[in-house]
């Protein structure tokens, strides 16, 4: 079974680093994009950055460049997204999600979306 | 940067009826890079056409995509119980690579 597997809800304190993780399983991890995608409470969805696990290319969008990390350990097919100070605003769902690529294209879609790890702060 | 407006913001419609959602974008789109999502309360979205008009793996075919340009269209045909959520539009654009939302479109039942 192709899927993406988040890790568990986070709660944090302002200024804490975090570095949540998406394990794929079920296809060759290396030959497909990983987005992170951000969903602030009761807000759309925003996309954060991509990463292909085969060679680490990384793109961010503009909004989270230099605020997030974004990174692959593809040994174990897992990626990553990283804060090294949280704000209270970082409060959020967020996900991964592999970029649709079928019949030899790639699109600009995501087929496939891990459950998601919610993010929160604590007082 | 090229931004994605979805109308209306809510429809409500009854299990049965047709549903038209409608994603204009600020500048031309690629056909091949314009897609749909679904989701429901509590759960990660669903892709349900990429390509503007291609249904994702395991859609049902009331789901159907049109369009070119700057205008797209989501149209579910007859509306079953399990379709009323929020429906998001979505871009990508290659120079530089960046893959941008609409703001959603909330199906909800009458």
């Amino acid at each position: 079974e192709v899927q993406l597997v988040q890790s568990g809800a986070e709660v944090k304190k302002p200024g804490e680093s975090l570095k949540i993780s998406c394990k794929g399983s079920g296809y060759s991890f290396t030959s497909y994009w990983i987005g992170w995608v951000r969903q602030m409470p009761g807000k759309g969805l925003e996309w954060m950055g991509i990463i292909y696990p085969g060679d680490s290319d990384i793109r961010y969008s503009p909004s989270f460049q230099g605020q997030v990390t974004i990174s692959v350990d593809k040994s174990i097919n897992t990626a990553y997204l990283q804060w090294s100070s949280l704000k209270a605003s970082d409060t959020a769902m967020y996900y991964c999600a592999r970029r649709v690529c079928t019949g030899g294209s790639c699109y600009g879609a995501f087929d496939m979306w891990g459950q998601g790890t919610m993010v929160t702060f604590s007082s | 940067e090229i931004v994605l407006t979805q109308s209306p913001g809510t429809l409500s419609l009854s299990p049965g009826e047709r549903a038209t959602l409608s994603c204009r974008a600020s500048q031309s789109v690629s056909s091949s890079y314009l897609a749909w999502y679904q989701q429901k309360p509590g759960q990660a979205p669903r892709l349900l056409i990429y390509g503007a008009a291609s249904r994702a793996t395991g859609i049902p075919d009331r789901f159907s995509g049109s369009g070119s340009g700057t205008d797209f269209t989501l149209t579910i045909s007859r509306l079953e119980p399990e379709d009323f959520a929020v429906y998001y539009c979505q871009q990508y654009g290659t120079a530089p690579p960046r893959y941008t939302f609409g703001q959603g479109t909330k199906l909800e039942m009458k």
